[in-house]
C-alpha cells in the first residue's frame, strides 16, 4: 500500500545535538511538507518542497534544515540552533498544491 | 493575514447525539478548505476538500458544508469510534498556496 513512512516514532536528543528525522513516500507525489504540532496550536509549516532539488522556508524555518535529493525522500534536520525543539513533527505529501495532504504517523522529539 | 479559528475547543457528546463543529476563516482568495481527522499520537487523516461556497460533501456520519466565512462539520448520530480531533485548514491565493491549520476540535463520544 502507498503511504508516507516517518522514522523514528520517538526520538530523544541532548541539548546541542543535531538530529535528522526521516520521511519517505511511495505515492509518487511531487510536493512534500514538514509541520510541527504543539499542544493547543495549529500545525505550523517548517519547510516545503514542490519538486526535487528545490524547497522553500515555511513560517518557522529557523533552526531547521531540509534536503530533497529524491522525489521519495524529504528528511528534516533539527539543529542545535532550534531553541525549543521538543514537539510532534509531521511529514506530509500531496499530488498538487490544491490537493489534500497525506500525512505520516509522526515523530515525537524530546530534548533531554 | 490568513487565519483559521475552530470552535468549540472540545465537545462531549452522547452516542447518537448529533452536533456540528465550526471552522471560521479569513483568507485572501480561498482556493480550498480541508477537513482532517487526527487520532491521539497519529498523523491527520484527510476527510474532505471544499472549494466554493455552497459546496457540501459527505462521508458516512460526517457532512462538511462551506460558506464564504465558515465551514461546518456535521456529525449525525455519532459513535464512540468518531472520537478524535478534527482539524480544519484553508489555502488561499497568497504565500505560495500555503495551507493554514486551525488548532482543532477534540470530540469525545460516550457510549
Amino acid at each position: 500500500d502507498g503511504g508516507i513512512t516517518q522514522s523514528p516514532k520517538y526520538l530523544f536528543r541532548k541539548e546541542g545535538q543535531n538530529v535528522t528525522l526521516s520521511c519517505e513516500q511511495n505515492l509518487n507525489h511531487d510536493a512534500m511538507y514538514w509541520y510541527r504540532q504543539d499542544p493547543g496550536q495549529g500545525l505550523r509549516l517548517i519547510y516545503y518542497s514542490q519538486i526535487v532539488n528545490d524547497f522553500q522556508k515555511g513560517d518557522i524555518a529557523e533552526g531547521y534544515s531540509v534536503s530533497r535529493e529524491k522525489k521519495e525522500s524529504f528528511p528534516l534536520t533539527v539543529t542545535s540552533a532550534q531553541k525549543n525543539p521538543t514537539a510532534f513533527y509531521l511529514c506530509a505529501s500531496s499530488m498538487g498544491r490544491r490537493d489534500g495532504y497525506t500525512f505520516g504517523s509522526g515523530t515525537r522529539l524530546t530534548v533531554v | 493575514e490568513d487565519q483559521v479559528t475552530q470552535s468549540p475547543e472540545a465537545l462531549r457528546l452522547q452516542e447518537g447525539e448529533s452536533s456540528s463543529l465550526n471552522c471560521s476563516y479569513t483568507v485572501s482568495g480561498l482556493r480550498g478548505l480541508f477537513w482532517y481527522r487526527q487520532d491521539p499520537g497519529k498523523g491527520p487523516e484527510f476527510l474532505f476538500t471544499l472549494y466554493s461556497a455552497g459546496e457540501e460533501k459527505e462521508k458516512e456520519r460526517l457532512k462538511a458544508t462551506l460558506t464564504k466565512k465558515e465551514s461546518f462539520l456535521h456529525i449525525t448520530a455519532p459513535k464512540p469510534e468518531d472520537s478524535a480531533t478534527y482539524l480544519c485548514a484553508v489555502q488561499g491565493n497568497t504565500g505560495g498556496f500555503k495551507t493554514i491549520f486551525g488548532a482543532g476540535t477534540r470530540l469525545f463520544v460516550k457510549a
